[in-house]
């Protein structure tokens, strides 16, 4: 079954404004990874959370980690016409044998 | 640049005929992953590489094989291709296993 649930499944903001999108999962993790994907391209790492970490910045972005509700949230603030793309969460699980699960994906389109 | 490579870019191939898709990694790491990722849905990995050992996801069809020659290649081999098949494949290397993942650009197949 998928690990990750995103949501919202797309968002759209006017530049300049923040965006939260936000990622539960169902069982123990060792670490959480956000991902960008531009339209027909490859995944970006964006960011990787630890389970015994509450928060982690990275420039404009901005990740938590709920490990009692299962869930993380990705803020980017001051959004720019570029950061238009899908972001996954991924989990690796514990004794998940090398492996992430991806989540379902939130499509960010930023209005210029 | 280290970089992840992926050949072709885009692959046309008729139902039935049988396709190699092609991935190079000069980051020297130990893990490769191959993904399907169909339009608007989470990666989904299909098998993956820890140095020579393979290990195949359970619900991968056996139309799917994968070879890893050396450290730095690995290639996707699909017997015969049905239209079900068409998506995008990504490669992708980690140096630790569960950790950030580097993927390439993504190899778009169309099944004719």
């Amino acid at each position: 079954s998928q690990q990750g649930e995103e949501d919202p499944q797309a968002l759209s903001i006017q530049e300049g404004e923040n965006a939260t999108m936000n990622c539960s999962y169902k069982t123990s993790i060792n670490n959480l990874q956000w991902y960008r994907q531009n339209s027909g391209r490859g995944l970006v790492h964006l960011i990787l959370i630890r389970s015994n970490e509450r928060e982690k910045h990275s420039g404009r972005l901005r990740v938590t980690l709920d490990t009692s509700k299962k869930s993380s949230s990705l803020l980017i603030t001051a959004s720019r016409a570029a950061d238009t793309a899908s972001y996954f969460c991924a989990t690796e699980r514990n004794f998940g044998n090398e492996k992430l699960t991806f989540g379902t994906g939130t499509r960010l389109t930023i209005i210029p | 640049d280290a970089m992840v490579i992926q050949n072709p870019r885009y692959q046309v191939t008729q139902f039935g005929k049988p396709v190699t898709l092609s991935c190079s990694q000069t980051l020297n790491h130990n893990v490769m992953y191959w993904y399907q990722q169909k339009s608007s849905q989470a990666p989904k990995l299909l098998f993956h590489y820890y140095d020579k050992d393979f290990n195949n996801e359970a619900d991968t069809p056996d139309n799917f094989q994968s070879r890893r020659p050396n450290t730095s290649f690995c290639f996707l081999d699909i017997r015969s291709p049905g239209l079900g098949d068409a998506a995008m494949y990504l490669c992708a290397t980690s140096s630790l296993a569960g950790e950030t993942q580097y993927f390439g650009p993504g190899t778009r197949l169309l099944v004719l």
